[in-house]
């Protein structure tokens, strides 16, 4: 069964600096997707970033990217020039077949803080 | 712009009620999920349905059932609510099947069992 691990319950981050979250996964498959969410307080949950485990580059969102490395089942998130708004619950996330649909299996978050 | 609809953001019921949750999208999706949030565990698939009438299990289907009548609509009904269901509840969805796309949650609906 895929398992994905989030080993950091909170971080803070001061503004305009550079935080990385971490993220590891467990998975015999071998084409798979990855995904960032990010969770503001009060807020909606929203999609920050994807990766396809068959793509080497690593995808880059603006201000966030991400630092994949497919043998070590390590999918991390770097946000550079930290923003207020950056401040909320971040998880990472593994996209998985059952039956006739995809699902998700996610992490059990990162609280990230950004202070000013 | 994509739209994922929950009727209440807060709900507050009495242990035995039988609860439910509603969901409406309006992106003519054809997968839909239902989530529950909770402080140290993160997100947990209940149900997910890929097509009208359609229903698969998640991972803690116990306790609760769901309905989807239409394509737009995904209901979630607790049956006879228990305080041990108190959570938060996220409604997803997403796309076709194959296309690996991401999914886009509602707003969530945080109910409290007494």
């Amino acid at each position: 069964a895929q398992t994905v691990t989030q080993s950091q319950p909170e971080m803070s981050v001061q503004e305009a600096e550079t935080v990385t979250l971490s993220c590891t996964y467990d998975t015999s498959e071998n084409n798979y997707y990855l995904f960032w969410y990010k969770q503001p307080p009060s807020r909606q949950m929203i999609l920050v970033i994807r990766q396809e485990a068959y793509k080497q580059q690593n995808a880059t969102e603006n201000r966030f990217s991400v630092n994949f490395q497919k043998a070590a089942k390590s999918f991390s998130l770097k946000i550079s020039d930290s923003q207020l708004g950056d401040t909320a619950m971040y998880f990472c996330a593994f996209m998985k077949q059952q039956g006739g649909s995809e699902k998700l299996v996610f992490g059990k978050g990162t609280k990230l803080t950004v202070n000013p | 712009d994509v739209k994922v609809t929950q009727s209440s953001r807060y709900l507050v019921k009495r242990t035995g009620e039988k609860v439910f949750l509603e969901c409406v999208q309006d992106m003519d999706h054809e997968n839909m999920f239902w989530y529950r949030q909770d402080p140290g565990l993160g997100l947990r698939l209940i149900y997910f349905s890929y097509d009208v009438k359609m229903k698969e299990k998640g991972d803690i289907p116990e306790g609760y059932s769901v309905s989807r009548e239409k394509k737009e609509r995904f209901s979630l009904i607790l049956e006879s609510a228990s305080t041990n269901q108190t959570s938060m509840y996220l409604c997803a969805s997403s796309s076709l099947t194959g296309s690996n796309q991401p999914q886009h949650f509602g707003d969530g609906t945080r109910l409290s069992i007494l």
